[in-house]
């Protein structure tokens, strides 16, 4: 089955850019989308098909996707940021599809 | 507007079985593609179930053959049968539409399901 990899934290200063990995064999050649998570709540799309966002969802947040590695990136972070992020795909490449969801990012602001 | 509420989650025995349910408006379930997402306590995200909008189904293999998503049109409602729960089963159940390029745009605020004797 399709593994996606996320480091387990990452932590920025205010206003600073935070970059978030995904990394997965191939991953250019697939949609990647992401999530944000505060606690106690559902997740909320950020970014999807690598990097448009939703109406609503700040400029501040986009994304990239090449080779093995797609990325999520954040500037002039702020401390409403604070949220684990998941990055998903959809593995068609058996004969049982499906969706596969990173471990998560914990994102830190100082 | 598109909401989702879930609905059925509670306390039950290891082999015991519970049927959420998540009530959709705004849209039309059986013309989308739906899913159910898990997270167990203090864990991330793990993809459960689809049910595509011609009616095929998938699972995880960690619920195949112990799930059964379903849906009922007149109601507008999809479904998720556990049966033979674990306690490994022990997580917030989200269900959420999957649109184009197989995203879920639009989420639940989740059910628990506790699995414990």
């Amino acid at each position: 089955s399709y593994v996606l990899t996320q480091p387990p934290s990452v932590s920025v200063a205010p206003g600073q850019t935070a970059r978030i990995t995904c990394g997965g064999n191939n991953i250019g050649s697939k949609s990647v989308h992401w999530y944000q998570q505060k606690p106690g709540q559902a997740p909320v799309l950020v970014v999807y098909d690598d990097s448009d966002r939703p109406s609503g969802i700040p400029e501040r947040f986009s994304g990239s996707n090449s080779g093995n590695t797609a990325t999520l990136t954040i500037s002039r972070v702020e401390a409403g940021d604070e949220a684990d992020y998941y990055c998903q795909v959809w593995d068609s490449s058996s004969d049982h599809p499906g969706g596969v969801f990173g471990g998560g990012t914990k994102l830190t602001v100082l | 507007e598109v909401q989702l509420v879930e609905s059925g989650g509670g306390l039950v025995q290891p082999g015991g079985s519970l049927r959420l349910s998540c009530a959709a408006s705004g849209f039309t379930v059986s013309s989308n593609y739906m899913s159910w997402v898990r997270q167990a306590p203090g864990k991330g995200l793990e993809w459960v179930s689809v049910i595509y909008s011609g009616g095929s189904t998938y699972y995880a293999d960690s619920v195949k053959g112990r799930f059964t998503i379903s849906r009922d049109n007149s109601k507008n409602t999809l479904y998720l049968q556990m049966n033979s729960l674990r306690a490994e089963d022990t997580a917030v159940y989200y269900c959420a539409r999957v649109d184009t390029a197989m995203v879920a745009g639009y989420w639940g605020q989740g059910t628990l399901v506790t699995v414990s004797s």
